[in-house]
């Protein structure tokens, strides 16, 4: 079993809410690990978007508009990113990454389409 | 601004090995580790390992462990990851980053494709 599993594609229309999960193996709880979240879009390298944690631990990405955000779901121990006001810029694929036993470890990303 | 710039693609043959270079600039290079992340076509991100510049210290990812060297010359502000053995498996671009606003990978370089091909 994958450490971190994503859907591999999610659509949602223009204007309206997105949420990408990030599901954590079994016996590794979300609530131990910072997760980090990435954007990339065709030929060009990921960009940060933000960290989460908990509320008291979280960052946003330098110039990373608020309508990206992120939370976890406890019960399904799964970091979520939550984007707000779809654009089509928002057309890209997404990664979730933690630091696990001194190790990056990165989901195997979600193709988000723009409808 | 804080860049990483990326030496050129590069083509090898099955069983070779290739050396590419990570340049950084508009900070000291000895202050932000050093992670290697490569990407085959069409596929995921896959972290290879890091480096601290100021010390050469390395980790590296099991599956790549006795075929990646991470190392630095701090004259030179450059980073260099060297994969030997190379299988067509490894045709990807090879990007570096660093943590460097935050403890997050918020540096990326351009990118390096490398193409293993007989």
């Amino acid at each position: 079993q994958a450490v971190l599993t994503q859907p591999s594609s999610l659509s949602a229309s223009l204007g309206a809410s997105a949420s990408l999960t990030c599901t954590l193996r079994s016996g590794i709880n979300v609530g131990t690990y910072r997760i980090y979240w990435y954007q990339q879009k065709p030929g060009s390298p990921p960009q940060y978007l933000l960290r989460y944690r908990s509320d008291s631990d979280k960052q946003q990405g330098s110039g990373v508009p608020s309508r990206f955000s992120g939370s976890t779901d406890a019960s399904a121990n799964a970091g979520i990113l939550l984007i707000s006001g779809l654009q089509s810029d928002d057309e890209a694929d997404y990664y979730c990454m933690i630091w696990h036993s001194r190790a990056v470890v990165f989901g195997g990303g979600t193709k988000l389409t723009v409808l | 601004q804080v860049q990483l710039v990326q030496s050129g693609a590069e083509v090898k043959k099955p069983g070779a090995s290739v050396k590419v270079s990570c340049k950084a600039s508009g900070h000291t290079f000895t202050t932000y580790d050093i992670n290697w992340v490569r990407q085959a076509p069409g596929q995921g991100l896959e972290w290879m390992g890091w480096m601290i510049p100021n010390s050469g210290s390395t980790g590296y990812a099991q599956k790549f462990q006795g075929r990646v060297t991470m190392t630095r010359n701090i004259s030179k502000s450059t980073a260099y990851m060297e994969l030997s053995s190379l299988t067509s498996e490894d045709t990807a671009m090879y990007y570096c980053a660093s943590p460097v606003g935050t403890d997050a990978f918020d540096i990326w370089g351009q990118g390096t494709m490398v193409t293993v091909s007989s």
